[in-house]
């Protein structure tokens, strides 16, 4: 069964440009959730979605947004980048409709803001 | 006062040494308590899982939670080189908004 597979790996871009991630769940599973991990913060909550609705939001400012597809395919966009957003970017799919914590994290996309 | 509390290390201990790993926390509804690994350059994999109080044995992995005193705990038997990586502690309370709370992560070195 393949895992959770990431898009882009690494990429790099510069302050204001914008940068959309793509995150593939394990085949079956319906919640897909977005962390962001940094050296000082550690991993950070973004959002996850279920069946193509969001169902929590972390306390990230409206630059960060995500969407899930009918093939429970997801997508988060960063637009207006800061230094400050450069981090690994990871996503997790889970099978479960309550999140009681098995997640199932993909090797994340590792963004550089210069 | 952080959700989460775990002292980042690095923990450098030698090859056949009993590990242990800890973690605080502050809300007493989180009832669902893991243990991810993380490699350098991967993503945390899920390495134990309880729920409520406890004792939890893997193979070498031993996870326990004291609820009384909000402290949960990893041991690691008869440690490998292969353990060398970050372990993080997680938690979640499916009554609130189920979010999942993660520690901000332990570097442990296994000397060969």
């Amino acid at each position: 069964k393949a895992g959770v597979t990431q898009t882009p790996r690494y990429l790099i871009k510069t302050r204001g440009q914008q940068v959309t991630l793509s995150c593939s769940p394990i085949s079956g599973h319906r919640s897909v959730s977005w962390y962001q991990q940094t050296p000082g913060q550690g991993l950070q909550f973004l959002f996850e979605y279920f069946s193509e609705t969001q169902r929590n939001k972390g306390n990230f400012p409206g630059r960060f947004s995500g969407r899930q597809f009918s093939n429970s395919r997801s997508e988060m966009n960063v637009s207006t980048l800061e230094l400050g957003d450069s981090a690994l970017y990871l996503c997790a799919s889970s099978p479960l409709r309550r999140n009681t914590g098995e997640l199932f994290f993909g090797e994340g996309s590792r963004l550089t803001v210069l | 006062q952080k959700e989460v509390e775990q002292d980042p290390g690095p923990l450098s201990v030698p090859e056949g040494a009993i590990v242990s790993l800890n973690c605080t926390y502050s809300n007493s509804a989180f009832q669902y308590f893991m243990w991810y690994r993380q490699y350098s350059r991967k993503g945390p994999e899920l390495l134990m899982y309880t729920y409520s109080s406890g004792n939890k044995e893997d193979g070498r992995f031993t996870a326990q939670v004291d609820k009384s005193s909000k402290y949960i705990s990893l041991f690691i038997r008869d440690s490998q080189p292969s353990d060398s990586a970050t372990y993080l502690c997680a938690m979640s309370d499916m009554n609130r908004d189920d979010k999942i709370i993660f520690g901000k992560g332990t570097r442990l070195h296994i000397l060969p």
